[in-house]
């Protein structure tokens, strides 16, 4: 099984700051046959299900603001918020889908 | 817009067995991954399985004893039941699109608890 390390768990920004999240899995995302990172990123607010923010480690679903992105290949991978917003306060999943039993991280809550 | 709905007892009592539904409005089941993911309380993400049509079905290897899930085109939908329930079983369940790939739909989750 592919396990998927987040950190840190938690973090407090400050309005307007940078805000990094890490993500490690246990072996590389990186399929030969197409070069690409089998990660996605979802965020998830309070009292709601989540919602895919990034697919293939750095491609931004339509309507993700363009503060948010990702970075990384192999087996580290970074989500990073470029100005934190209020309503940015979420938790955040990174999700390995290169097995064919996909995984998530544990999780990341953003905090002002 | 494609839109899901879960639904069954919010309750269930321990040693039973869960059984949920997830309604799809706007598209066909046919063609896509389906999920089922679970969320206890103030805790992480965890894929029970998915199904991609009536004979095809992947589960989490920690549930593959308890777990089944099934597709019916023709009432779109698909089920999820869960056997021989804890109390470690109470969690939100969302229904969802996709799970063998990225997950890029998602109902808005029902919560189930396991009480006697």
């Amino acid at each position: 099984d592919i396990v998927m390390t987040q950190s840190p768990d938690s973090l407090t920004v400050s309005l307007g700051e940078r805000a990094t999240i890490n993500c490690k899995s246990t072996q590389s995302l990186i399929y030969t046959s197409d070069n690409n990172n089998y990660l996605a990123w979802y965020q998830q607010k309070p009292g709601q299900p989540p919602k895919l923010l990034f697919r293939w480690a750095s491609t931004r679903e339509s309507g993700v603001p363009d503060r948010f992105s990702g970075s990384g290949s192999g087996t580290d991978f970074t989500l990073t918020i470029s100005s934190l917003q209020a309503e940015d306060v979420a938790v955040y999943y990174c999700q390995q889908y290169y097995s064919t039993f996909p995984t998530f991280g544990g999780g990341t809550k953003v905090e002002i | 817009q494609v839109q899901l709905q879960e639904s069954g007892p919010g309750l269930v009592k321990p040693s039973e067995t869960l059984s949920l539904s997830c309604t799809v409005s706007g598209d066909s089941v046919t063609g896509y991954y389906w999920s089922w993911i679970r969320q206890p309380p103030g805790k992480g993400l965890e894929l029970i399985g998915y199904v991609f049509d009536t004979e095809s079905a992947n589960f989490n290897p920690s549930l593959m004893s308890r777990v089944n899930m099934s597709l019916d085109t023709s009432k779109n939908r698909f089920s999820l039941t869960l056997t021989s329930v804890t109390s470690a079983d109470t969690a939100v369940y969302y229904c969802a699109r996709g799970g063998y790939t990225v997950i890029d739909l998602w109902g808005r989750g029902m919560m189930v608890t396991v009480s006697s």
